[in-house]
């Protein structure tokens, strides 16, 4: 089955530094990549949609330039988040489609739990 | 703008017994309607989706989902509850394909021995 992943699964930082975050589909190609947060016991918030080749579609109330996104390929996209503080600890979880459009499912990571002290 | 309403935070069943999990959507257009678990620290695994067809869908581990246009809900329910089913579940809806997500507020289901 499709599979994406997702690196690092944990990280710990200080607060002013900034984090990168790999989502990579492993046996598809994807051209268009979500990435969401997930705040303790709450659901899934889309933060933006990330476009192979293009600039990233940000959702409304998030600030693009302190989650700059990249879709390099169209087996990766990454996530920075610039000059990190504590409130911007969460769970990062991105998903991808596959590249046919006869497919509707988009597959998950497992899911990046950023530390911010 | 689609949203998606998910009855119950929390449902507790006993094991054995039938896990119901509600789900409501709202959507200008026919919606795209998925239900994910998500266990501790790990990212959703698709249990089932509907799209167009048959409007009773059967998904892993043993759940279904029934599309009610006219209720516009979505539904989940398996008829006998695993100790492995306790996990977060989340309803999610979306427009087209590979479109992105508009998910629920998740319930947690707990799985009583």
């Amino acid at each position: 089955g499709a599979v994406v992943s997702q690196h690092p699964s944990r990280v710990i930082c200080k607060s002013g530094t900034s984090v990168k975050i790999e989502c990579r589909s492993l046996d598809f190609q994807a051209t268009t990549m979500f990435w969401y947060r997930q705040f303790p016991k709450q659901s899934l918030m889309l933060m933006a949609t990330s476009n192979e080749g293009s600039k990233a579609t940000y959702e409304q109330g998030v600030e693009k330039d302190k989650f700059l996104i990249n879709h390099a390929s169209l087996t990766l996209s990454t996530l920075t988040v610039t000059s990190a503080h504590p409130e911007d600890s969460s769970f990062y979880i991105c998903s991808a489609s596959p590249l046919a459009t006869s497919t509707d499912t988009q597959y998950f990571g497992p899911g990046t739990r950023l530390t911010v002290l | 703008a689609q949203s998606v309403t998910q009855l119950g935070s929390h449902v507790s069943v006993s094991e054995g017994a039938l896990v119901l999990l509600r789900c409501n959507y709202s959507s200008s257009v026919p919606p795209y309607l998925f239900w994910y678990v998500q266990y501790p620290n790990q990212g959703l695994q698709l249990l089932l989706k509907y799209t167009t067809g048959a409007t009773l869908v059967k998904g892993i581990n043993g759940f279904e989902a029934e599309f009610k246009k006219s209720e516009t809900s979505f539904h989940l329910t398996k008829p006998s509850a695993h100790m492995s089913d306790a996990a977060e579940y989340f309803c999610a809806v979306g427009k087209a394909a590979g479109n992105k997500l508009t998910f629920g507020g998740g319930t947690r289901v707990l799985v009583k021995p």
